[in-house]
């Protein structure tokens, strides 16, 4: 089955800077690859997400991008502001009903 | 329109009780999922819903139940809940998207029930 890997588990940044997070997944079946942002207490909210026939999309402030012949994708965040702390996670899907595999997450800590 | 809303938000059991997880969505979903948020692991899925009427395991189905009621509810039950399945439980639904002759499995959460075992 799809394996995913999230790197790194923390992340501190200061307000301004940007903020990067790296995701590795196993099946070269994969062709949706989705963010999730999660605040304290609240469920995960999807942010952006990138299909396998693009390799970059960006939303202001958020872009991903995705190389499908590495298997990796990344989360870029410029400008970060406070509210950006949060848990990111990515994920990874075949596009079948069942398999949505998540990493195990990036908390984001961003300091004045 | 309330989206994905999940009852009851916090529970206390004790080793052997059951209980049922409610889940309800109005968005016109046609799959439904339970996951369960442990430290450090990430979310992890126990039961899905393809459409109405099915349901199959997930990667961690052991001691747990599922019942599509309807479109709109899918219920998780613990029938002897366990220390191991304290966690946190999350429902998703999805209104599965096509695009080009492929479809995409953008999923729509809950605000989940915080559930510990003693």
């Amino acid at each position: 089955g799809e394996n995913v890997e999230q790197h790194p588990s923390t992340l501190s940044v200061q307000e301004g800077d940007s903020a990067v997070i790296k995701c590795t997944y196993s099946d070269s079946a994969s062709n949706y690859f989705p963010w999730y942002k999660q605040e304290l207490g609240k469920g995960p909210q999807l942010i952006i997400d990138i299909r396998s026939n693009v390799g970059e999309k960006k939303d202001q402030r958020i872009a991903v991008t995705l190389n499908k012949t590495a298997k990796h994708f990344s989360l870029h965040i410029t400008e970060t502001q406070p509210e950006d702390s949060a848990v990111y996670f990515c994920a990874a899907s075949p596009g079948t009903a069942s398999k949505l595999t998540f990493g195990t997450g990036t908390r984001l800590q961003v300091t004045l | 329109n309330a989206g994905v809303t999940q009852t009851p938000k916090f529970q206390v059991l004790k080793t052997g009780q059951s209980m049922t997880l409610q889940c309800a969505q109005d968005m016109n979903h046609n799959s439904m999922y339970w996951y369960r948020q442990d430290p450090g692991m990430g979310l992890r899925l126990i039961y899905y819903s393809a459409s109405e009427g099915t349901t199959d395991k997930g990667e961690v189905p052991n001691g747990y139940n599922v019942s599509r009621l309807n479109k709109r509810e899918f219920s998780l039950r613990l029938e002897s809940a366990a220390p191991s399945q304290t966690s946190v439980y999350f429902c998703a639904s999805s209104p599965w998207l096509s695009s080009g002759g492929t479809t995409y499995n953008e999923q729509f959460f809950g605000p989940g029930t915080r559930l510990t075992v003693l």
